[in-house]
């Protein structure tokens, strides 16, 4: 079965540094799909950043990219220069492909500190 | 403008009132999602379904019922709610044959249940 985990409850960050935040997951399957979600206040859910297991390459989206550890099953998510928008609680989820079985992490909560 | 809505967005019932808690989609997806979100639990999926009258258990079916008579519309009913369903619920779609497996949510609805 898929399982996500994201050890860090809280996460704190001084305006304009750069935070990591982590996650590892779990699956027996060798195609999946890993995504970042954001959820700001608004409680709207966001696509921060997806990676497909088959890629190589880390995937990067402006001030966010992943650091992709496919053998240690790490994926996690750093945002560079960060800024008092990104503060939020960032979800980590994956998807074994093409069974659009979604399982999420518990969350890690952003605060960005001016 | 593309999107996804629920209604209502929010909503205090009591226990065993029928409710049904109404998600609809203007994007032509096949593929609509329920999840709900709870402090430390993050998002669980409810059900899912992949295109019209087909539907499938997520990992927290107990207690709710969905319907997919037409493509835009995935309603999830709760027969006979109870304090325990207290949750913010989110509809979410998504294009099964994009290769991209990125699901789009809707605002959300939080429920009471007393």
């Amino acid at each position: 079965a898929q399982t996500v985990t994201q050890s860090q409850p809280e996460m704190s960050v001084q305006e304009a540094e750069t935070v990591t935040l982590s996650c590892t997951y779990d699956t027996s399957e060798s195609d999946y799909y890993l995504f970042w979600y954001k959820q700001p206040p608004s409680r709207q859910m966001i696509l921060v950043i997806r990676q497909e297991a088959y890629k190589q390459q880390n995937a990067t989206e402006n001030r966010f990219s992943v650091n992709f550890q496919k053998a240690a099953k790490s994926f996690s998510l750093k945002i560079s220069d960060s800024q008092l928008g990104d503060a939020a609680m960032y979800f980590c989820a994956s998807e074994e492909a093409g069974t659009y079985k979604y399982i999420f992490g518990t969350g890690t909560r952003l605060k960005v500190l001016a | 403008e593309a999107q996804v809505t629920q209604n209502p967005r929010y909503l205090i019932t009591v226990t065993g009132k029928k409710l049904t808690v109404t998600c609809s989609q203007n994007m032509n997806h096949e593929y609509m999602s329920w999840y709900r979100q709870d402090p430390g639990l993050g998002l669980r999926q409810i059900y899912y379904s992949m295109n019209v009258e087909v539907t499938d258990k997520g990992d927290v079916p107990e207690g709710y019922k969905v319907s997919r008579k037409e493509k835009r519309n995935f309603p999830l009913i709760l027969e006979s709610p109870s304090p325990n369903q207290t949750s913010l619920y989110f509809c979410a779609t998504a294009i099964p044959t994009s290769g991209t497996n990125e699901q789009f949510f809707g605002p959300g609805t939080r429920l009471t249940v007393l």
